[in-house]
Parts: C-alpha cells; sequence; structure tokens
C-alpha cells in the first residue's frame, strides 16, 4: 500500500524556521495537502495543492514540492503553532486517500 | 454555516456491528463526496473511505485495512452518510470523523470536518 513518511519530531524556539517534509512515489504526479492537528480538536487545512495557502492560514505557512519530497515550512514559529503536522495526498491512481506518518512540532 | 456532525459511536464488542452517522448541514449535501477518517487513541490519522456524489456514481472506495467490513452509503434526502462496520476488531478502536472537501464558485478550498464520534471495540 502507498505510504508517505514523515519524520516523526520536530523541536525549536519560537522564531526559528520549522521545516517538516513529506515523501511519498507519487507526488511528483499528485498534490499534497496539509494539516495541522491541536490536541482534542480535529485537522485544520494549512496547505493545498502543494503550495496554495487557505484563507485566514498565517502567512508564515509555506509550501514546497520537489520530486518526491513535499516540504512545509513555518517561518517564524510562534507557541501556537505547537501542534501534529500530517500531509495527505493520493496513490498514483487518484483513488486512494492516505496520511502522512504525522509530525509532532514542539515549540519550547 | 456548513456543518457535520458526527453519531453512533460507542463500545462494542470484537466481532459485532456498528453503524456511525454523519449528517451534514448548510449547504448542498448531494453534491458532494464525503471522507470518514479515523484516529487511534494517540496515534496518525488514518483515510477510511469516501464516497462518490450520486453524480459520479455515488461509488466508494476503502482503505484496505477496512475493505470488506466497512460500507460507505448516503441517503441524499436525508443529507446523511453512513459508516456501517462489521465484525469490528479492537484495532479498529478510534476516534471517527467525517469530512467533506470541495472548491467553492471562486475556486478556493472548503474543508468541512465533523468533531468526531468514539469507537471502542472491547475483547
Amino acid at each position: 500500500s502507498y505510504e508517505l513518511t514523515q519524520p516523526p519530531s520536530v523541536s525549536l524556539s519560537p522564531g526559528q524556521t520549522a521545516r517538516i517534509t513529506c515523501s511519498g512515489d507519487a507526488l511528483p504526479k499528485q498534490y499534497a495537502y496539509w494539516y495541522q492537528q491541536k490536541p482534542g480538536q480535529a485537522p485544520v487545512l494549512v496547505m493545498y495543492k502543494d503550495t496554495e495557502r487557505p484563507s485566514g492560514i498565517p502567512e508564515r505557512f509555506s509550501g514546497s514540492a520537489s520530486g518526491t519530497t513535499v516540504t512545509l515550512t513555518i517561518s517564524g514559529v510562534q507557541e501556537e503553532d505547537e501542534a501534529d503536522y500530517y500531509c495527505q495526498s493520493v496513490d498514483s491512481s487518484a483513488t486512494y486517500h492516505v496520511f502522512g506518518t504525522g509530525t509532532k512540532v514542539t515549540v519550547l | 454555516e456548513v456543518q457535520l456532525v458526527e453519531s453512533g459511536g460507542g463500545l462494542v464488542q470484537s466481532g459485532r456491528s456498528l453503524r456511525l452517522s454523519c449528517t451534514v448541514s448548510g449547504l448542498t449535501f448531494g453534491d458532494r463526496a464525503i471522507n470518514w477518517v479515523r484516529q487511534a487513541p494517540g496515534k496518525g490519522l488514518e483515510w477510511v473511505g469516501f464516497i462518490r456524489s450520486k453524480v459520479y456514481g455515488g461509488t466508494t472506495e476503502y482503505n484496505a485495512s477496512v475493505k470488506g467490513r466497512f460500507t460507505i452509503s448516503r441517503d441524499d434526502s436525508k443529507s446523511i452518510v453512513y459508516l456501517q462496520m462489521n465484525s469490528l476488531q479492537t484495532e479498529d478502536t478510534a476516534v471517527y470523523y467525517c469530512q467533506m472537501y470541495y472548491y467553492d464558485s471562486n475556486n478556493y478550498p472548503r474543508d468541512y470536518w465533523g468533531q468526531g464520534t468514539l469507537v471502542t471495540v472491547s475483547s
């Protein structure tokens, strides 16, 4: 089955830049989406179609894509950005959805 | 305001069945696909499956981990999507979310999630 791989955790201080990667074989052909999830809450979309930011999401969130890897960047991370982040995409047939393994961002 | 509300969760014994409902309000439901996503305690998100709108045949797709045991259906007259779960196993214990994602007339993404409903499968 298709998998998307993310680093388990990222720890940084306020004001630093967080880069969260997501790797998958179909990513050169399929868009990636990024979700932020805080404890006890439903996920929130923070990036769509690799690089597009939904309305209401701060400009410090950006996305990029290169080959089989997509990256969510949080520039000047704030304490409120502490959360779990998941990439999401579909397989090469565009039929089956998959979430990445998730990355816990800790702001120390 | 668009709202998705899941219901039907609870405690069930291994091997038994449970049906979850996702009630949608605030928009024309029949045009939209609906996903089911689950999250086991302390674990990541897992896509369960989805149902297309009737325009696209109302067909379904499932994660291999639930295929053959879970069935998604929809009643557009009631704006409800169902997740029928049979032969439940302890590893199906999770919070189950329904999700709707589409692009509006301005091509902006609209992403809506329910609050989730907890399913606990005991051995």
